[in-house]
């Protein structure tokens, strides 16, 4: 049963670019999380997002930034004019339910680093 | 969710246990404690969570006082592997969502 997979592991943009971060949840969950963790710096929590719905963005900026999760396919967590201080390992979780008494199971994250 | 207390780093002897506080004295009834850590590079990793009573699995142990008010994790013998940041986060299963508060933790550092 693979585990949460995330893509690219790296991602180098330049200012002013587009950064397009995937998530797939492991097998059976359908609730996804994001967290952003900047360097030297704690994981801080984004967005939660059911199939087609978003449950709770209240860490998301509030430009530039916009998660989805569609029915069919990954999650994508889309940065559009990235600036140098998007730089950050974003990492995604996912869990069978949202109230999750398992504890939540993260991906290896993407590592974005914007020049 | 209540707000927790960590030391910011300690050291471990391989081999031996490693002994991890944490202080939740605002805790309330229903909230469970949980403990996550991240080795560097890597996403969180989920460890072991518990209620009241003193819990164990195949990773560690966790021992809540009886007031609640702090607990700790046992690392019963440390590898190197297990140098990381540990996470102690005090939450209601059912509230919040995935919406887990990571404080600083504390950088454990098991040395040979």
């Amino acid at each position: 049963n693979a585990g949460v997979m995330q893509n690219p592991r790296h991602l180098v943009r330049r200012r002013g670019q587009e950064a397009r971060l995937r998530c797939s949840p492991m097998k059976g969950h359908s609730h996804v999380y994001w967290y952003r963790q900047l360097p030297e710096e704690g994981l801080k929590f984004m967005v939660y997002l059911q199939k087609e719905n978003i449950i709770d963005e209240s860490g998301m900026p509030k430009e530039r930034f916009s998660a989805e999760f569609p029915k069919e396919g990954p999650s994508i967590l889309r940065i559009q004019q990235v600036v140098r201080g998007d730089s950050a390992a974003y990492f995604c979780a996912s869990s069978p339910t949202g109230a999750s008494d398992y504890g939540y199971t993260f991906g290896s994250g993407t590592r974005l680093t914007v020049v | 969710d209540a707000k927790t207390t960590q030391p910011p780093s300690m050291d471990c002897a391989e081999g031996r246990a490693a002994n991890l506080p944490c202080n939740h004295s605002t805790i309330s009834g229903n909230e469970y404690v949980y403990w996550y850590r991240q080795i560097h590079s890597q996403g969180p990793q989920y460890i072991i969570h518990g209620l009241k009573n003193n819990e164990t699995n195949e990773m560690a142990s966790l021992i809540i006082t009886e007031d609640r008010k702090s607990s700790t994790l046992i690392l019963p013998h440390a590898t190197l592997r297990d140098t990381a940041v540990y996470y102690c986060i005090v939450r209601l299963p059912t509230d919040s969502w995935g919406k887990l508060q990571f404080g600083a933790g504390t950088q454990v550092v098991v040395t040979p």
